[in-house]
């Protein structure tokens, strides 16, 4: 079955970076728009970043663009997000989902997440 | 932005009830809107997309409906795992997907 399984979350201090990585198992990664989607705690959910099967386009919330870098490894079956200059605001629970179809952008299954929390 | 609207945020009902809860979008974006269920503790999963069409597995008491840019989403006879977040989200229009606030089925 889909799988998507991420990693990469911890504690960091304002200012630092961590990398988050999600690896995919269960379809074929290489033709799969991906997603980053983030919920701070006890809030909602926030679409981060979202890169084309071929990472041809790159896509961000006006929030994390110029600290943010999603890519990919289709080698590797892997989706990432660099994160830079993290601020205590991106403190969250970071998810990798899947594009649901061809045809639409619902996002479809999720990761089960990983936390970050930006504290000094 | 489109901007969606859920309400209301919390949702009273008990077992075996019917809940039905709306998600209003501030700009026409047909039926590009999927709904999402959050259990506590666990990541949200797929209940509907094209505002109607159940995900794969989604059993027939969940149902969407859309009326302009209006959406609702019932569940009859509600189950225990049906206590939990739902959100709605629209992918007509982006950057940004945009997701409503959320409304909580409780007990």
């Amino acid at each position: 079955q889909v799988q998507l399984v991420e990693s990469g979350g911890g504690v960091v201090q304002p200012g630092g970076s961590l990398r988050l990585s999600c690896v995919a198992s269960g379809f074929t990664f290489s033709r799969s728009d991906m997603y980053w989607v983030r919920q701070a705690p006890g809030k909602g959910l926030e679409w981060a970043a979202s890169i084309t099967f071929d990472e041809t386009d790159k896509y961000y919330v006006d929030s994390v663009k110029g600290r943010f870098i999603i890519s990919r490894d289709n080698s590797k079956n892997t989706l990432y997000l660099q994160m830079n200059s993290l601020r205590v605001d991106d403190t969250a629970t970071y998810y990798c989902a899947k594009k649901g179809a061809a045809w639409g952008n619902w996002f479809d299954p999720w990761g089960q997440g990983t936390r970050v929390t930006v504290s000094s | 932005d489109i901007v969606m609207t859920q309400s209301p945020a919390t949702l009273s009902v008990s077992p075996g009830e019917r809940a039905t809860f709306s998600c209003r979008a501030s700009h026409d974006i047909g039926r590009n809107v999927a709904w999402y269920r959050q259990k506590p503790g666990q990541a949200p999963s797929l209940l509907i997309y094209d505002a109607s069409t159940r995900a794969t597995g989604i059993p027939a008491r969940f149902s969407g409906s859309a009326s302009g840019t209006e959406f609702t989403l019932t569940i009859i006879s509600l189950q225990s795992e049906d206590f939990a977040l739902y959100y709605c989200q629209q992918y007509f229009t982006w950057p940004p997907f945009t997701f409503g606030g959320g409304t909580k089925v409780e007990i």
